[in-house]
């Protein structure tokens, strides 16, 4: 299984800009990384995906090196809303049915204050 | 386009009764995935359909639970009878099929045990 490692917390304020890191050391060759935003007792909500080099889009960026084996999410100017926990995901490199089963781990904790 | 639907939201029921989950896809996704977050931990993977048939169903707890997917368009997931330890959130997602499209997850099905 392509496992993930992610920071437990981080802390910023409203204005920043924010980058959490994930490593994945042995993702595979067909694994998209994609990174989620979960809020209390919501679903996991999709931010962005990327495969290789960088991704942006109107939320977020996703920096993915050569090697793929981690990635960075940044958020722009982050604000009080943004607080939730961030999940970065990679498939587990099974791809049937052109389904891709997601491991979570313990995702990031975000905290924006003021 | 409406996103991935979950039915009930929120369940409480008394142990050794039964609790049947619904949930319906993102029109067009062959690809649907049940996965659930018991008490304090990570959420986990149960199983994927791909249309009508299970593709896996390596993270099913026991045979207390039972999944299905009739026609290939909505899925219950059916818990009988529940114990206490079934307790947690219950994820449906689905994707389209091929390979790195995104898994979009619903609000989640909220259940307890007592």
């Amino acid at each position: 299984l392509a496992k993930t490692t992610q920071p437990i917390s981080m802390d910023s304020y409203e204005g920043q800009e924010v980058n959490i890191t994930c490593s994945h050391n042995n993702i595979a060759t067909n694994d998209y990384i994609t990174w989620y935003q979960q809020f209390p007792s919501q679903g996991p909500r999709f931010i962005i995906q990327g495969y290789k080099t960088k991704v942006t889009n109107e939320v977020a960026s996703l920096f993915i090196p050569a090697d793929r084996k981690s990635s960075t999410l940044s958020l722009p100017r982050v604000s009080l809303s943004d607080t939730a926990v961030y999940y970065c995901l990679v498939g587990d490199g099974e791809v049937t049915g052109g389904g891709n089963k997601l491991t979570f781990g313990t995702g990031t904790q975000l905290k924006v204050e003021l | 386009e409406a996103g991935v639907t979950q039915f009930p939201s929120h369940s409480v029921i008394e142990k050794g009764q039964t609790v049947t989950l619904r949930c319906d896809p993102i029109s067009g996704h062959d690809n649907l995935y049940w996965y659930r977050r018991v008490m304090g931990k990570e959420i986990k993977f149960l199983l994927h359909f791909v249309k009508e048939s299970k593709q896996d169903e390596s993270g099913m707890p026991n045979n207390r639970f039972l999944a299905e997917r009739t026609g290939g368009t909505y899925s219950t997931l059916k818990v009988q009878p529940a114990e206490l330890e079934d307790s947690g959130v219950y994820f449906c997602a689905s994707s389209r099929q091929s390979s790195g499209n995104t898994i979009y997850f619903g609000e989640g099905s909220w259940l307890t045990v007592v």
